[in-house]
């Protein structure tokens, strides 16, 4: 178990609809990185946050938006779902020194989406 | 285009054989690599991670590594049935993100 928890388990939207998922990070991480990952496909990086801010994005439209609040647990919010979005949607906590460097990133259970 | 590519798959290797996962990567900046195991439906776990040019032990794991030729690998000695799984190798670039290979999925057979 690495300490990140990921709500809910699995969510089923229609197209169109707009998805909150949440992310509580390992204790003493202040990072946490978003992935979304397609069956048979590796991780693709969505965002990642630091400190509240964003600190880097894939290539990701803007209708994928994130937060990240004092306590470093965070949000991901997909709005307008296609059905291209149904996929494992991870979240991943790692520290950061005050560089921004990240080292090694642990995962928590993922939130399955499928979009109808 | 940063990339990290790895064979898909599916490795067969007989138990208690060593199993070899290969990943290359093309952003010559990297500087951290990480294996990561994935079972089916789950979330990946980290194996191991290196910095360093050479091979690093982890029990049953090592992972190599050579910069030089953008390169990094993971054997897998006395190989068990639940070491069957999907193997990924990320490689972290210049910008802090990770970036991922597909995935290499790696049969024990008994």
């Amino acid at each position: 178990e690495t300490g990140v928890t990921q709500s809910p388990t699995h969510l089923i939207k229609t197209r169109g609809q707009q998805v909150t998922l949440r992310c509580s990070s390992q204790s003493g991480h202040n990072t946490v990185s978003w992935y979304q990952q397609a069956l048979g496909q590796g991780p693709q990086f969505i965002f990642q946050y630091y400190r509240e801010e964003e600190n880097g994005r894939g290539n990701f439209p803007p209708r994928f938006s994130g937060l990240q609040f004092p306590n470093y647990s965070s949000e991901l919010n997909v709005n307008a779902l296609e059905l291209d979005d149904s996929a494992l949607y991870l979240c991943a906590s790692s520290l950061a020194g005050t560089s921004g460097w990240t080292d090694t990133q642990y995962f928590g259970p993922g939130t399955r989406l499928t979009v109808l | 285009q940063k990339e990290v590519e790895q064979n898909s798959g599916p490795l067969s290797v007989p138990e208690g054989a060593i199993a070899s996962l290969n990943c290359t990567y093309s952003d010559r900046v990297s500087q951290s690599f990480f294996w990561y195991r994935q079972y089916s439906g789950k979330s990946p776990e980290l194996i191991m991670s290196i910095y360093s040019n050479g091979d690093k032990e982890d029990g049953r794991f090592t992972a190599q590594l050579n910069k030089a030729s953008q390169y990094v690998s993971l054997l897998i000695r006395d190989s068990q049935p639940s070491d069957s799984a999907t193997y990924l190798c990320a490689v972290k670039g210049s910008n802090y993100q990770l970036i991922w290979g597909a995935g290499t999925k790696l049969i024990i057979k008994p």
